[in-house]
Formats: structure tokens, sequence, C-alpha cells
């Protein structure tokens, strides 16, 4: 079965830090994979996607991520977060047959 | 509002409660799941139906029984149920078990007590 591996579980930074969190994945396959995230009290909701193509995905709120297919890794980026960047993040991978999520990283960003 | 809707949003039940938590999805997708939502743990898959009909049941303990009467409405009915159940309980969907994401409810928050 696949895994999917996010190294952060809480990460605290000032506003205008720049952020990375890290995911790897097991599998060695064809995949599709998502960043989701889950704002305070709110739903699980798509951040970012990577189907193919270039590896250098764009989404939503100036996050991106990047498609590393030798690392099995698939990390978000911002370069500068706001306050309201606050929230849980989710990974997620699928190989067709199922979806496999990360443990999730809290982010929490001081003003 | 993302398409899928849960209720309630919130629940407490006791023990010997029979309840059930109602998830409807309006996207037209042919799978829906249940996922359970622990705090510090992993979301945990509970229950997969696609064309409304169950293809994963992932280890979960028979106090939980899931209902898929049609493609756009999902149930998960909870009877003497532990305090340990107490969690968020997420429902999703998707188009063809996911290949293109799923979609999130905003889940129903419960306490057994």
């Amino acid at each position: 079965a696949q895994s999917v591996s996010q190294h952060n579980h809480h990460v605290i930074l000032s506003e205008a830090a720049s952020l990375e969190l890290g995911c790897n994945y097991s599998y060695g396959g064809t995949v599709n994979l998502f960043w989701y995230v889950q704002y305070p009290g709110q739903h699980l909701q798509l951040l970012l996607k990577y189907f193919s193509g270039d590896p250098l995905v764009k989404g939503i709120k100036g996050f991106e991520a990047e498609f590393i297919k030798s690392k099995f890794s698939f990390n978000l980026r911002k370069p500068s977060v706001q306050w309201s960047d606050t929230a849980e993040y989710f990974c997620a991978v699928t190989d067709g047959n199922q979806f496999y999520f990360g443990t999730g990283t809290s982010l929490t960003v001081i003003p | 509002e993302t398409g899928v809707t849960q209720t309630p949003r919130h629940l407490v039940m006791g023990m010997t409660n029979k309840k059930s938590l109602k998830c409807e999805q309006h996207l037209g997708h042919n799978a829906m799941y249940w996922y359970k939502q622990s705090a510090k743990k992993p979301l945990e898959l509970m229950f997969v139906y696609s064309l409304e009909e169950r293809v994963e049941n992932n280890s979960v303990p028979s106090r939980f029984s899931p209902e898929c009467p049609n493609s756009s409405h999902l149930f998960l009915h909870l009877h003497t149920l532990q305090p340990e159940d107490s969690a968020l309980y997420l429902c999703a969907s998707s188009q063809d078990m996911g290949w293109d994401g799923y979609t999130f409810g905003s889940g129903t928050r419960l306490t057994v007590v």
C-alpha cells in the first residue's frame, strides 16, 4: 500500500516568512498529487494538484508545489505567509484506486 | 458551500443512542466516502461507495453502518458508540474513484458521552 509522509507536524512562522512543507510518497507508479488545506472550523479544500506536465504547479492564495519524481516528493511552498494561512495542510496521493493522505502539518502564523 | 453537504454539523450522543449522519452531494459524482478525523491522527478511510455499491470497508467496527441509497446520498448509522469514537466525520465525493481529487463536506463533529 501507498504511504504519504509529512515530516513537519507543527510549524510556527512569523508573517512574511517563507514556507516549505515536505511531502513524500512511496508509490513508484503513476500518481496524481494534491495538497488540501483545512482552515480552523472549516472543510478540507483543494489548494493545488499535479497530474502531469510542468512539475511546478501553482495553486490558490499564492501557494505552489514542486513535484520531484526522483525524490518521490511534492513539497508545498509559499514565499511570504500571512496570518490567514494558519491552518492544517494535508498532502494526498492517488494511484487511481485509492486516496492516501499524510498525517497533516499544522501551520501557525504569528502576526 | 462545497457541493457536499453534511448534517448535522454537531452531534452529542450517549453510548446507548442510535443516530445517523447524512451526506448529500450535488456534483454528479459517482463515488462517496466516509472518513474519520481524530486529533493528531491521520485521516482514516472508513467506507467507500462507487456507483452505490460498497467497495471498501476498512475494518470498521459494526457499530458504524453505512448506507448509500443513491449516488447523491450517503448515511452513516451509529449505535452503541464508545467515547473513543468522538471525532470529526467527513464525507467526500469524487468522480471515478478520485483520480481528479475529492470534494469534502464540512464534517459532523461527533461527541460520545
